[in-house]
């Protein structure tokens, strides 16, 4: 089944411990983001990456890192996470980009104390 | 800075009615505009996408339309069920801003 799977869905962690969460497609698609979601501000673009070892950040980019070396999986790092950090993150693929039908996964929801 | 509003913020409806929802963007030069479906607690689902040289796109029950000139979309939903109970986000390329979305309710 063609998807794009998150992990872990759901986490508890406290201010500046490191954590990753990963992101994986299985669709052989070149363009990979991820984006957070907050009330009364939608969906916010952190990263994306055009393909294998090509990043760039998005319009809220600020306290994460993001890694490409390989296709299938993107993984998004929060080097010393913040309770401002609070949200539900979601990473989408697509084919070859932005304008193209977008494929997200079922978002991780996040808790920084 | 391209902004996108959608109107209403929540709508609720009674099963089997035709409904519009609307998504307005400020800045025409879109490359292509998005409709999607979001489940509670999941992710989103790609409804309809429709190219800047395209004024509308069917799929089933839906329809949407773009009229790029005033910044404006319609998500048109025929014969409405509660199954397509959930929040709708449209989104505009070319960097994929999206709405805040409209969370419809259809009543049984």
């Amino acid at each position: 089944e063609a998807q794009v799977t998150q992990n872990p869905r759901y986490l508890i962690t406290v201010t500046g411990k490191k954590l990753t969460v990963t992101c994986s497609q299985n669709m052989n698609h070149e363009y990979m983001s991820w984006y957070r979601q907050d009330p009364g501000l939608g969906l916010r673009q952190i990263y994306y990456s055009m393909n294998v070892e090509v990043t760039d950040k998005g319009d809220v980019p600020e306290g994460y890192k993001v890694s490409r070396k390989e296709k299938r999986n993107f993984p998004l790092i929060l080097e010393s996470p913040s309770p401002n950090q609070t949200s539900l993150y979601f990473c989408a693929s697509s084919l070859m980009g932005a304008g193209e039908t977008q494929y997200f996964g079922p978002g991780t929801r996040l808790l920084v104390l | 800075k391209q902004e996108v509003t959608q109107i209403p913020a929540a709508l609720s409806v009674p099963e089997g009615e035709n409904l519009v929802l609307n998504c307005s963007f400020t800045d025409s030069a879109i490359y292509n505009l998005q409709w999607f479906r979001q489940d509670p607690g999941k992710g989103l689902t790609s409804l309809l996408l429709i190219q800047s040289s395209q004024r509308e796109q069917t799929s089933g029950r839906l329809n949407a339309s773009l009229d790029k000139s005033s910044g404006r979309s319609t998500l048109y939903i025929a014969a409405s069920q509660p199954g397509d109970s959930a929040t709708y986000l449209c989104a505009v390329k070319d960097k994929l801003i999206f709405g805040t979305g409209t969370l419809l309710a259809v009543q049984p």
